[in-house]
């Protein structure tokens, strides 16, 4: 079956711009969640989304915001852009789907790599 | 605040010795840890994982350990294999809870 799909892959704003990512989850998985990804911080996460609600929320500023339609696609948008906005934004999906251990496991998209000039 | 860490940026192995992959927690309320691999132009997927009321989870040449009162946990991948080579990161999560901590990641390079 078809994986997380994400789009753009890549782009480039400038700073003060605002950019929307989106998200196709794997069919049947109601749980979306976005992290953000730079070099030296890991991944860091931004927010998730069950049922077109809003269930958590990272540590990340206002500017970051996140919707999820009833077919469970996701966008995620962030406004007036920094350079330090930077960075590969992932989208992942769940089922949840649970392994033997009892662990949620995340299927992760290729992701968006944002380039803020 | 990182609550999980990877201290070692980079490892090199030879093809067919052992690869071990170390991470580190500070918060005791984690439940479950995961390894996910992460291939350049491609998004992080699922290797193993590991509940906290184990030590050790094994699955074909990836087994995981835990060792709680040091919060500690390792990647041991044997024998390790040219395709192994990618960036590994270590997660966990909360009980009940969707989102998961990662650490900074490790690259593993295996030489032929």
């Amino acid at each position: 079956k078809a994986g997380v799909t994400q789009t753009p892959r890549y782009l480039i704003k400038t700073r003060g711009q605002q950019v929307t990512l989106s998200c196709s989850p794997i069919s049947g998985h109601r749980s979306v969640s976005w992290y953000q990804q730079t070099p030296g911080q890991g991944l860091q996460f931004l927010f998730e989304y069950f049922s077109e609600t809003q269930r958590n929320k990272g540590n990340f500023p206002g500017r970051f915001s996140g919707r999820q339609f009833s077919n469970s696609r996701s966008e995620m948008n962030v406004s007036t852009l920094e350079l330090g906005d930077s960075a590969l934004y992932l989208c992942a999906s769940s089922l949840p789907s649970y392994t033997s251990s009892g662990a949620n496991v995340l299927t992760f998209g290729a992701g968006s790599r944002l380039t803020v000039l | 605040d990182q609550q999980v860490k990877q201290n070692s940026p980079s490892l090199s192995v030879q093809e067919g010795r052992i690869s071990i992959l170390n991470c580190d927690y500070t918060n005791s309320m984690f439940d479950y840890f995961l390894w996910y691999k992460k291939y350049p132009a491609e998004g992080p997927t699922f290797l193993i994982s590991i509940s906290s009321i184990k030590d050790k989870n094994e699955d074909g040449r990836f087994t995981v350990f835990l060792n709680k009162s040091a919060k500690h946990l390792s990647l041991h991948i044997v024998p390790s294999q040219p395709g192994d080579s990618a960036v590994y990161f270590c997660a966990a999560s909360g009980a009940g809870a969707n989102n998961l901590f990662f650490g900074t990641g490790t690259r593993l390079t295996v030489i032929p």
